[in-house]
């Protein structure tokens, strides 16, 4: 079945590490992704790993994916305030070339002083 | 470039009324996804247009339909509306074939929908 699972909540202290877990369950996901998403905004896409990469660097974020375990990680490195916002983990399924996205329910990253 | 918009921002309608929800894609976009967020879950994804053609569908009743254009803007309807179909609407725009993160969807800020 498809079913994307995350924690719903995460407080850090400002300028600790985040780390944001998921896990997902369709084998084939050829992508898998993290959204942003701010009060009153769309979803804003931060970073994406291809399925056969087992980690992704993008200046203060690291993506880790342990795909025996079908287990997806989103670090953020010294966070910030304007980091508080709802982290999606999604994963793009099968093979298709422009297919539906299967969302988590959200992890809500407070940072707290 | 305006990105992908959606309108009306806000909408309220009271049960069994019908909704329309637009979309303009970001400019070069073909495709056109909507999702319907429910207060506090993640995007469920309602359908997918392309060509002017459904080519997905996700786990929604035939309440919900759309319509592609040849300008690839895309409408979202709704019927008989229940008090569940409250929720925000995201419209996504993207390009077949142009790789990258497996053709990256661009969301639009959505359309906030309550159903008294």
């Amino acid at each position: 079945g498809e079913d994307v699972e995350q924690s719903l909540f995460l407080s850090v202290r400002e300028g600790d590490s985040s780390v944001i877990n998921c896990t997902y369950t369709d084998s084939s996901s050829t992508y898998l992704y993290w959204y942003k998403q701010e009060p009153g905004a769309g979803l804003q896409l931060l970073t994406y790993i291809f399925s056969n990469m087992d980690m992704k660097q993008d200046q203060r974020l690291t993506v880790l994916l342990n795909k025996k375990d079908k287990h997806l990680s989103l670090r953020i490195a010294d966070t910030q305030t304007g980091d508080s916002a709802i982290y999606f983990c999604a994963e793009l399924p099968g093979y298709s070339s422009a297919s539906k996205i299967i969302f988590g329910s959200g992890t809500r990253l407070s940072i707290r002083p | 470039d305006a990105g992908v918009t959606q309108s009306p921002t806000h909408l309220i309608k009271t049960r069994g009324q019908q909704v329309t929800l637009r979309c303009s894609p970001k400019s070069g976009h073909d495709t056109v996804s909507w999702y319907q967020q429910a207060l506090g879950q993640g995007p469920q994804f309602i359908f997918q247009y392309y060509e002017e053609e459904e080519r997905q569908r996700g786990n929604f009743p035939d309440r919900f339909s759309g319509h592609q254009f040849p300008n690839y803007s895309s409408e979202l309807n709704v019927n008989a509306l229940l008090l569940g179909d409250s929720a925000l609407y995201l419209c996504a725009s993207s390009l077949v074939g142009s790789g990258g993160a497996g053709n990256e969807q661009f969301f639009g800020p959505g359309t906030r929908l309550t159903v008294l």
